[in-house]
């Protein structure tokens, strides 16, 4: 089944810096790749995705990207600021001709400290 | 648009007692999930059902059945509940394309002493 490897495990930034997460998958045959943002004692939420057939997808201060060939994605936030302290997760998706599945990284930490 | 909604959302048990999780969806989606979330391990699928009538094992399963009652019903039951079971369960649904996400439910936090 699918694999997938999220690090690091906790990320701190100070305001205004960038932060960059990776995630790293084994099935080749994965073409969904979203991530999610869960703030303490909510549920997760989809703050971005991107599918297999493009390598980048942006949304403000949020980007994507996809390398297929390695298997890995990274998630990018800009000009960080206090409400982007959260927990991330990347996910990928495999779909097995009936049911699409996702499998999920072990999270991402992020602190943004002033 | 309520969503995904979940019932209950706190939970106390003691070892050996049996209960049922409800989980429903407005969103007209065709499948729907259980994840349980435990400190460090992220979200693990625990049964799925990608259509009204279908039901399968995830990667956590022993433990638990499920029931997709209709379209818009799935439940999660423990017959048995020990203390492993202690953790956030999380109810997810979404379109049956591959490429589409899962919205999930505000969780049920379940203890079992």
């Amino acid at each position: 089944g699918e694999n997938v490897e999220q690090h690091p495990s906790t990320l701190s930034v100070q305001e205004g810096d960038s932060a960059v997460i990776k995630c790293t998958y084994s099935d080749s045959a994965s073409n969904y790749f979203p991530w999610y943002k869960q703030e303490l004692g909510k549920r997760p939420q989809l703050i971005i995705d991107i599918r297999s057939n493009v390598g980048e997808k942006k949304d403000q201060r949020i980007a994507v990207t996809l390398n297929k060939t390695a298997k890995h994605f990274s998630l990018h936030i800009t000009e960080t600021q206090p409400e982007d302290s959260a927990v991330y997760f990347c996910a990928a998706s495999s779909y097995t001709g009936t049911a699409s599945k996702l499998t999920f990284g072990t999270g991402t930490r992020l602190q943004v400290t002033l | 648009n309520a969503g995904v909604t979940q019932t209950p959302k706190f939970q106390v048990l003691k070892t050996g007692q049996s209960m049922t999780l409800q989980c429903a969806q407005d969103m007209n989606h065709n499948s729907m999930y259980w994840y349980r979330q435990d400190p460090g391990m992220g979200l693990r699928l625990i049964y799925y059902s990608a259509s009204e009538g279908t039901t399968d094992k995830g990667e956590v399963p022993n433990g638990y059945n499920v029931s997709r009652l209709n379209k818009r019903e799935f439940s999660l039951r423990l017959e048995s509940a020990a203390p492993s079971q202690t953790s956030v369960y999380f109810c997810a649904s979404s379109l049956l394309d591959p490429d589409q996400p899962q919205h999930f439910g505000d969780g049920t936090r379940l203890s079992i002493l």
